[in-house]
């Protein structure tokens, strides 16, 4: 069964080291690999990656994809108290179907 | 409106009862999505509703779940004698357009956190 698998599950840092988030899936079709970041409750996107090699960046978060090793990674440079959530990955199939598959997420916490 | 809204943010029920949880999507948004969030997993999909088209049902872990969405937006997930395991948060998401060939951005809701006693 196609999945993803996120590393860390968790991590702990303090306020300015850089950290970097893994995610490796497995699939049969891909169409694109999605980052959210779960504060609370509710996911908040952060970006789409639907090509090899380019990077997506906002801010002191970037993320790039690789197509042909399968996996993503989500980097935080000087990270702030602010950046502690849960940050979750998550692929489209690219099927008619709407549905996005997830990771379990990689909890990331930051002390001043 | 300015974003999804998700009715009741907490609930708590016994074992055995029904539960109805609400979603109103962004306007004009399409596609509505409920996912379940179980504590340390990720976002596991229910159910999918496109449009004017028959809901994609494949994610509904039994036929104590069910859901509708009335006029093509507001919607309701309705779970039947609930059990102790059903207890998670729901998260609704919709977004705009599912055009072929192309992944539309999900945005989510606050969610309901269930609990089931």
């Amino acid at each position: 069964e196609d999945k993803v698998v996120q590393s860390p599950l968790s991590l702990v840092v303090h306020e300015g080291d850089t950290v970097t988030l893994n995610c490796s899936y497995e699939v049969t079709n891909f169409r694109s690999l999605l980052w959210y970041k779960q504060e609370k409750k509710a996911p908040t996107f952060l970006f789409m990656l639907t090509s090899s090699g380019i990077e997506k960046k906002s801010g002191r978060l970037s993320s790039i994809l690789d197509k042909k090793e399968l996996f993503s990674i989500l980097n935080i440079t000087a990270t702030q108290t602010g950046d502690s959530a849960i940050y979750l990955c998550a692929y489209d199939r690219g099927s008619t179907l709407g549905r996005l598959y997830f990771g379990r997420g990689t909890q990331l916490t930051v002390w001043p | 409106g300015a974003g999804v809204s998700q009715s009741p943010s907490n609930k708590v029920t016994e074992k055995g009862k029904d539960v109805e949880l609400r979603c109103d999507p962004i306007s004009g948004h399409t596609a509505l999505y409920w996912y379940r969030q179980s504590l340390g997993q990720g976002l596991e999909f229910l159910i999918y509703f496109q449009g004017n088209s028959a809901p994609d049902k494949s994610g509904l872990p039994s036929d104590r779940f069910s859901a509708e969405r009335t006029g093509g937006s507001v919607s309701t997930l309705t779970i039947q004698r609930t059990q102790q395991e059903d207890s998670a948060v729901y998260l609704c998401a919709s977004s705009l357009l599912r055009l072929a060939g192309l992944t539309d951005t999900q945005y989510f809701g606050p969610g309901t956190r269930l609990t089931v006693l």
